[in-house]
């Protein structure tokens, strides 16, 4: 089945402890991205990467990074989290950059985070 | 400044009965317009997508207008289902660089 998978789904932690959200999918797609969705504010990109081990900012990338070591994960990491960052987050994949060729966005089922 | 608009915020309707919802956006230039539904804790799953040229698209109950003239966009859900109660989020890709700009979301409850 053709999915995007994180994980981890729920996620409590204090202040200032390093944190990864994994994410990985299975159709060999080469555009990768992790959103973070608060109430009231629609999703809003945080990085993007066009394929291996090209990772460019999006919308609101502070306190956070990426990597892309390979095509079918994309794991979004907080060095240190404050609770700002508390939100709900998504990793989506598509076959190219959504919207170029008009190819389809699969969503993750989503990581909610809590920082205390 | 780019932006994509929904209204209204929230809609409860009836079992069986039909609704729209609306998207404005002033993305330019503009590449396409998608709708998405968002079950609550889920991630969402597109549901239409529309390019300049399409005024019009259908998936199953689901009708999604666009017009590109007035830079506004509806989806019309026919014979509502409880199953649609849900988050309908109106993206639209285009701006400088390509950018990908969501609106908020209308959020949906269909009452039996």
């Amino acid at each position: 089945e053709a999915q995007v998978t994180q994980n981890p789904r729920y996620l409590i932690t204090v202040t200032g402890k390093k944190l990864t959200v994994t994410c990985s999918q299975n159709m060999n797609h080469e555009y990768m991205s992790w959103y973070r969705q608060d109430p009231g504010l629609g999703l809003r990109q945080i990085y993007y990467s066009m394929n291996v081990e090209v990772t460019d900012k999006g919308d609101v990338p502070e306190g956070y990074k990426v990597s892309r070591k390979e095509k079918r994960n994309f794991p979004l990491i907080l060095e240190s989290p404050s609770p700002n960052q508390t939100s709900l987050y998504f990793c989506a994949s598509s076959l190219r950059r959504t919207g170029f060729n008009n190819t389809e966005a699969f969503f993750g089922q989503g990581t909610r985070l809590t920082v205390v | 400044k780019n932006q994509v608009e929904q209204s209204p915020q929230s809609l409860i309707i009836l079992e069986g009965k039909n609704c729209t919802l609306q998207c404005n956006y002033t993305v330019s230039p503009f590449s396409n317009l998608r709708w998405y539904k968002q079950d609550t804790g889920r991630g969402p799953v597109s549901l239409t997508i529309m390019t300049f040229s399409e005024n019009t698209k259908s998936n199953g109950r689901y009708t999604a207008t666009l017009d590109a003239d007035t830079k506004q966009s509806s989806l019309h859900i026919t014979a509502s289902q409880l199953s649609d109660s849900a988050s309908y989020i109106c993206v639209v890709r285009g701006g400088g660089g390509f950018k990908t700009i969501f609106g908020a979301g209308t959020r949906l409850f269909v009452k039996a």
